[in-house]
């Protein structure tokens, strides 16, 4: 069974900082990893899908790398914002045919 | 268009009532999920559909019926609910969910579901 887990829980930084959320998982077999932010009391937003096959992937200020072998997955924020503030969550997808979710990194950017 | 829409938003029923939830997209997306979520936790897994087939079913109890009547619609009826499923129920949609398939998943923003 898929264990996800994210490091830190937590995470209150001012404004301006660069910052890494971390995301790691017990079984390397998998198709892709995906990267959502929630903000509270909403639905999930899509940030970046990485494949099994790719290493990085970026989107504007952010960017995601994916060592599949070891089980890991950082998103890379740079320049953070008070608008970043949200819970940011990562699921790899397995062959089992289903995403399997962290517990989340909550993140506050203050201004 | 990468819109996920779900009804409604909110949504208070009693133990022995009969409700549903309805989610829609337009992306011409074959996959569709189920998602529960308790306050502070992550999504758990509850329904996939497949091309309008049910392909996953994380052994969710009887009380929760989905349906999927055509491959935009995707609906959950509830019956005769406990407190504890109190919960944002939220919908997602990927355009397939098989390997090498591009499966990267949208959401709607969900239904809280409140069981007195």
């Amino acid at each position: 069974k898929q264990e996800v887990t994210q490091i830190p829980a937590a995470l209150s930084v001012p404004e301006g900082e660069n910052l890494v959320l971390n995301c790691s998982f017990t079984d390397s077999a998998i198709y892709n990893l995906q990267w959502f932010r929630q903000d509270p009391g909403k639905g999930l937003t899509s940030l970046l899908l990485i494949q099994s096959s790719q290493r990085e992937q970026t989107s504007g200020r952010l960017n995601a790398s994916l060592d599949k072998s070891s089980g890991r997955s950082t998103l890379y924020i740079a320049a953070s914002q008070p608008g970043d503030s949200a819970t940011y969550l990562c699921a790899p997808y397995g062959n089992a045919g289903k995403s399997t979710f962290g517990d989340g990194t909550t993140l506050t950017v203050k201004p | 268009d990468t819109e996920v829409t779900q009804t409604p938003k909110h949504l208070v029923m009693g133990m022995t009532n009969k409700k549903s939830l309805k989610c829609e997209q337009h992306m011409g997306h074959r996959a569709m999920y189920w998602y529960k979520q308790k306050a502070k936790k992550p999504p758990e897994l509850m329904f996939v559909y497949s091309y309008e087939k049910l392909s996953i079913n994380e052994s969710v109890p009887s009380r929760f019926s989905p349906e999927c009547p055509n491959s935009s619609l995707l609906n959950l009826h509830l019956h005769a609910l406990q407190p504890e499923d109190s919960a944002l129920y939220l919908c997602a949609s990927s355009q397939g969910a098989l390997a090498g398939v591009n499966n990267e998943q949208f959401f709607g923003p969900g239904t809280r579901l409140t069981v007195l």
